[in-house]
Order: C-alpha cells, then sequence, then structure tokens
C-alpha cells in the first residue's frame, strides 16, 4: 500500500527560529516524486518543494530545505527563519503513477504556527 | 496567467440532494484531478480526466461521478448526497505530457450537508 504519514499533527516555533516537520512514506516503486504543499487558512494548496526520489541531492527552495532519506522512506522539511506567513498547515505528498495517470497520496497534514 | 478556478466557492445542500462542482483547468493544462478534503484531513484522490475520459478512481462509490469538455474544464456530480459527503473539494490541473510535474491547485468548494 502506498501511504504517507506525519506523526505532528500540530508545531509551534517562534518567528525567525528553524523548524522541521516530519514526513514517512510507503511504496514498492523505486522511482516516485514527493511534494510539500502549504495549505494556510485561504484554502488554495500551495506547493513548496519538491524531491525526485532518484536525486541524492537534497532540494532547496529559498528558506525551505528537505532531508530525504531513501532507505528510510523520509522526507522531513526544515524552514529556515520562519516568518508569521508560515502560518498554515503543511501537506506531504507522494506522487503515484498508475496507468498512465497521476495521483497524490497525502498525509493527514501538520499544523505549524510561527508565532510572533 | 489563469489559475485553476473553481465554483462554485461554498454550497449547502441537504441528504438526497444531488451536486455540481465545477473546475477550470490553469491556462495551458489538459488534465483535472479532484480530490476530496475533509475537515482536519489530507486531500483523498476521487478521480482524474484527461482527452475527456476518467482515467483513475480512488476509492469512491458511483455516486461520485465527472465529465471533462473539449476546453478541458470539469465537472465534479456527486447524487444522493450524505451528511458524510460534507468536504472541501478541490481541483487540480496539470499536462499529461510532463509526467510528475506538480498538480496546481484551485482554492476549493466547500460543500455543506444538512
Amino acid at each position: 500500500a502506498q501511504t504517507v504519514t506525519q506523526s505532528q499533527p500540530e508545531m509551534s516555533v517562534q518567528e525567525a527560529e528553524t523548524v522541521t516537520l516530519s514526513c514517512t512514506y510507503d511504496t514498492s516503486e523505486s522511482n516516485y516524486y514527493l511534494f510539500w504543499y502549504k495549505q494556510p487558512p485561504s484554502r488554495q494548496m500551495i506547493l513548496v518543494i519538491r524531491q525526485e526520489a532518484y536525486k541524492q541531492q537534497n532540494a532547496t527552495e529559498n528558506r525551505f530545505s528537505v532531508n530525504f532519506q531513501k532507505a528510510a522512506k523520509s522526507f522531513s522539511l526544515k524552514i529556515s527563519d520562519s516568518q508569521l506567513g508560515d502560518t498554515a498547515m503543511y501537506f506531504c505528498a507522494f506522487m503515484l503513477t498508475q496507468g498512465g495517470s497521476e495521483k497524490l497520496v497525502f498525509g493527514k497534514g501538520t499544523k505549524l504556527t510561527v508565532n510572533p | 496567467d489563469a489559475g485553476v478556478t473553481q465554483s462554485p466557492t461554498h454550497l449547502i445542500k441537504t441528504r438526497g440532494q444531488q451536486v455540481t462542482l465545477r473546475c477550470s483547468p490553469k491556462s495551458g493544462h489538459d488534465t483535472v484531478s479532484w480530490y476530496q478534503q475533509a475537515l482536519g484531513q489530507g486531500p483523498q484522490f476521487i478521480f482524474q480526466y484527461y482527452e475527456e475520459e476518467e482515467r483513475q478512481r480512488g476509492n469512491f462509490p458511483d455516486r461520485f461521478s465527472g465529465h471533462q469538455f473539449p476546453n478541458y474544464s470539469s465537472e465534479l456530480n456527486v447524487n444522493a448526497l450524505l451528511l458524510g459527503d460534507s468536504a472541501l473539494y478541490l481541483c487540480a490541473s496539470s499536462l499529461r505530457t510532463i509526467s510528475n510535474q506538480p498538480q496546481h491547485f484551485g482554492d476549493g468548494t466547500r460543500l455543506s450537508i444538512l
């Protein structure tokens, strides 16, 4: 079964500090893609960062970076210099391809609050 | 460059009724996927459409059906509504010829069943 587990339902961090959100996944595929999406109260799901499983180098997008451990099936998100606008639900997702069609499998999310 | 647009924003229905939700994909995209997000949960895949056909389906009953039009826009229909159908319904679009690209999401339709 293809599953994504986010073990931290809620987290909080002080503005300007660093926080790490955890994600583990289960798949039998060898090549796949992983994503972190952010969903603020406005509801729109916004892509934060993505990682291609065949790349050993961890992806980085400005203040956001991942720690991808393929053998451990772990994909954590690190947010540096946290800002108030980072307050949102964060979802880890795995892209599953079946018969030429792709779908995202999401975890249950982590609610992140950045405090002033 | 228009992003993914969904309508309506919010809808209230009663049990047993039928509902139609609409989605226009991001400009240049030809594939539309629908997700259901219950309160406090991550989105669950309903189905995906491209070339006007359903290509993959998640674990949802036949009460959930869809359609894709020649202009790539899509509709999600739900019949015989149940209280458990109350959720945020998200539409996502992508370009089929480029695999493993991020799906772009709309703001969703909040469906409330009374």
